[in-house]
């Protein structure tokens, strides 16, 4: 158990609509950083938070965003939905986010399935 | 450039042998190099990691190693057993910088018993 908890595990929704997903960081982590992993296309990282701000963006569609609460915990809304959206989202967290060396602590993820 | 290229996608190896996992980037400034494994249902975990001021790192059955010159990097996995059996991503990343970290596709491994 990494210690990064994501709400809901399974997400079954239809096009068009818009879902929220939620992770929770490790005790401690200030950083939280989302993936979207697809069967082909391996782990593609989205965005990351670091103490309620956006730090770094990587293939995020307009389509998505995210953001990361006082608490910590982030949240990655998805909008307007298409059938390529389905995939894994993983949600990860660090101690900093200062540095692309820090261990990264990933999520169970959410399995969302847009039909 | 922020590409980190992986393979073989999949792979298939006898219990006991050596699983061999290779990697190729090409932005110079990426030093930090982390494997990670995947077992089905759950998320990436850190396996093992290297800077580029080494040329290789052990950690019990597995191993990475690493040409700078060559700007490739590879995991091999020694006497592979049926618990390795998973999916390993390579990943590159900046130390210096709030940089992402660039993920290979990953190879799903599996270990005949």
């Amino acid at each position: 158990d990494s210690g990064v908890t994501q709400t809901p595990k399974h997400l079954i929704t239809a096009t068009g609509q818009r879902v929220t997903l939620r992770c929770s960081p490790r005790s401690g982590d200030l950083s939280v950083y989302w993936y979207q992993q697809s069967l082909d296309q391996g782990l593609q990282f989205l965005i990351q938070y670091y103490n309620g701000e956006e730090r770094a963006k990587g293939n995020i569609l307009e389509r998505f965003s995210a953001q990361q609460f006082p608490d910590l915990h982030s949240e990655l809304n998805l909008s307007s939905l298409e059938l390529g959206d389905s995939a894994l989202y993983f949600c990860a967290s660090s101690e900093t986010g200062g540095g692309g060396g820090r261990e990264q602590f990933f999520g169970p993820g959410t399995r969302l399935t847009v039909l | 450039q922020q590409q980190v290229k992986q393979s073989p996608q999949s792979l298939i190896v006898q219990k006991g042998g050596i699983s061999i996992i290779n990697c190729a980037y090409e932005n110079t400034a990426f030093d930090y190099f982390p494997w990670y494994q995947q077992f089905p249902g759950k998320g990436p975990a850190l396996l093992i990691a290297i800077r580029p001021d080494v040329s290789e790192k052990k950690e019990g059955r597995f191993t990475i190693s690493f040409n700078k010159s060559a700007k490739q990097f590879s995991l091999h996995i020694m006497d592979s057993q049926p618990g390795d059996s998973a999916t390993y991503f390579c990943a590159a990343s900046m130390i210096s910088s709030a940089s992402k970290i660039i993920f290979g596709s990953g190879t799903r491994l599996s270990i005949r018993p």
